[in-house]
């Protein structure tokens, strides 16, 4: 089935560093999410993406629609302790639900 | 309160019994989905249901059944229980299927 890939699958920050992830693609996608998960909880939706070249912000956070639109990309600034969690990207499968890349494990040290 | 609510939120088990994971809805969402996570492998989608009278399999059905009770519930079966079930379950629910899906707090079960 069709399947996403995460880079990094996990990191290790210092508080105050910027950070980078990505999520490619053997298909081409017209939409792209990304979520986060906190520990305990649901994954919440953080930006959605509709066009190829795309950049759209959410406070700290930047994700950008790829161009070849078989990727993405999230980078978040100036990173903060409650910034950790899982970052999952996701596109549509067969334009009927959603599937899922096996996320970013993020980690801040103080 | 939320809008996406699951019960129960914990659950530990023995091999072999009957299960049912509960999800209620107040979006008014049409959709709904059950997921499972595991640790590196994401989220993996079990059945969905496009309405009461929709139900689709999903990735990973197997073993698994589902129940849509109402617009607004969505409940998920183990009807034989086995150690490699044991997961952290997601209810979602989205307007349509080109809308982000929104996600319930989960359901952590342990089958012993």
């Amino acid at each position: 089935g069709q399947q996403l890939n995460q880079s990094p699958q996990s990191m290790f920050i210092q508080e105050g560093e910027d950070v980078s992830m990505n999520c490619t693609s053997s298909s081409i996608f017209n939409t792209w999410l990304w979520y986060k998960q906190d520990p305990g909880e649901g994954p919440v939706l953080l930006i959605a993406l509709y066009k190829a070249g795309e950049l759209t912000s959410n406070g700290r956070l930047t994700a950008q629609f790829g161009i070849t639109r078989k990727d993405s990309f999230l980078n978040i600034s100036a990173s903060i302790p409650s910034d950790v969690g899982i970052y999952f990207c996701a596109g549509p499968y067969y334009g009927q639900n959603f599937v899922f890349g096996p996320g970013t494990r993020l980690s801040v040290l103080p | 309160d939320a809008d996406v609510t699951q019960t129960p939120r914990n659950r530990i088990t023995k091999t072999g019994k009957r299960i049912m994971l509960e999800c209620s809805q107040t979006k008014g969402h049409d959709r709904m989905y059950w997921y499972r996570q595991d640790p590196g492998l994401g989220l993996r989608l079990i059945y969905y249901s496009f309405d009461v009278k929709d139900i689709n399999k999903g990735e990973i059905s197997d073993g698994y059944s589902v129940s849509r009770q109402a617009q607004a519930k969505f409940s998920l079966s183990l009807e034989s229980a086995i150690p490699n079930q044991t997961a952290l379950y997601f209810c979602a629910t989205s307007e349509t299927g080109f809308q982000p899906q929104h996600f319930g707090d989960g359901t952590r079960l342990s089958i012993l």
